[in-house]
């Protein structure tokens, strides 16, 4: 159990679909991020919120539409997706907005495994 | 672009031997970090070193920073089979507002 949690583990969508990936994190933090990791390729920063406010757009299509309702939800909405875009979604916190020298820790949940067909 | 780049990308060992993992990096940095993620779940934190340290220690887990060399590794003594998985170095950049992940080295570790 790592305090974020994400649902759900696994979605297949097709390409016309709109579906939306939910997390949940249970650790008092004030920033949340979205990551995707795709086979062989090193991870990529998607979105980042501190304090609910969205602070980094990591220019990622408009396909993905993400929303942070408050400090613990954060969820990424997903619509007319490409079979490229199938990938493990992780979701991640850290317990303050970024801090430059302050050693920032990320903790991330389980991820939610995408197919799109 | 890439920041932390893992060598070697897999690495084979037999339990009780140690494993060392390298990574290297473009600019300066804060800090860096070492991430551990088991096949098909999330990352979880191993260690941070300080960018005015040169090694740190953690159980089995020992991480070493050459800032003169923008590199960094991170040695494995005497693995076990529950070590198997993919490690990942992420730098914290001085002028940066977040984690950069490198590719990663998958570490396999038989009994």
């Amino acid at each position: 159990e790592t305090g974020v949690t994400q649902t759900p583990r696994h979605l297949v969508m097709g390409m016309t679909n709109k579906k939306s990936l939910k997390c949940e994190q249970h650790l008092g933090h004030n920033a949340m991020y979205w990551y995707k990791q795709s086979a062989k390729k090193p991870l990529e920063l998607m979105f980042v919120y501190n304090f609910k406010e969205q602070t980094e757009n990591n220019s990622v299509p408009s396909r993905f539409s993400p929303e942070c309702p408050n400090s613990s939800h954060l969820f990424l909405h997903l619509h007319t997706l490409q079979p490229e875009d199938s990938a493990l979604y992780l979701c991640a916190s850290s317990p303050q907005g970024w801090q430059p020298q302050m050693g920032n820790t990320i903790y991330f949940g389980e991820g939610s495994w995408l197919t799109v067909v | 672009s890439q920041q932390g780049e893992e060598d070697p990308q897999a690495l084979s060992i037999q339990e009780g031997e140690n494993a060392t993992m390298n990574c290297s990096y473009k600019t300066s940095i804060n800090n860096l970090q070492w991430y551990r993620q088991n096949s098909g779940r999330g990352l979880v934190h191993l260690i941070l070193i300080r960018s005015n340290e040169r090694e740190k220690h953690s159980g089995r887990l020992r991480v070493t920073l050459d800032t003169s060399k923008k590199s960094s590794s991170l040695l494995i003594t005497a693995s076990r089979a529950a070590d198997t998985a993919s490690y990942f170095c992420a730098t914290d950049q001085e002028y940066g507002n977040k984690l950069v992940f490198g590719a990663g080295t998958i570490l396999r570790v038989k009994s």
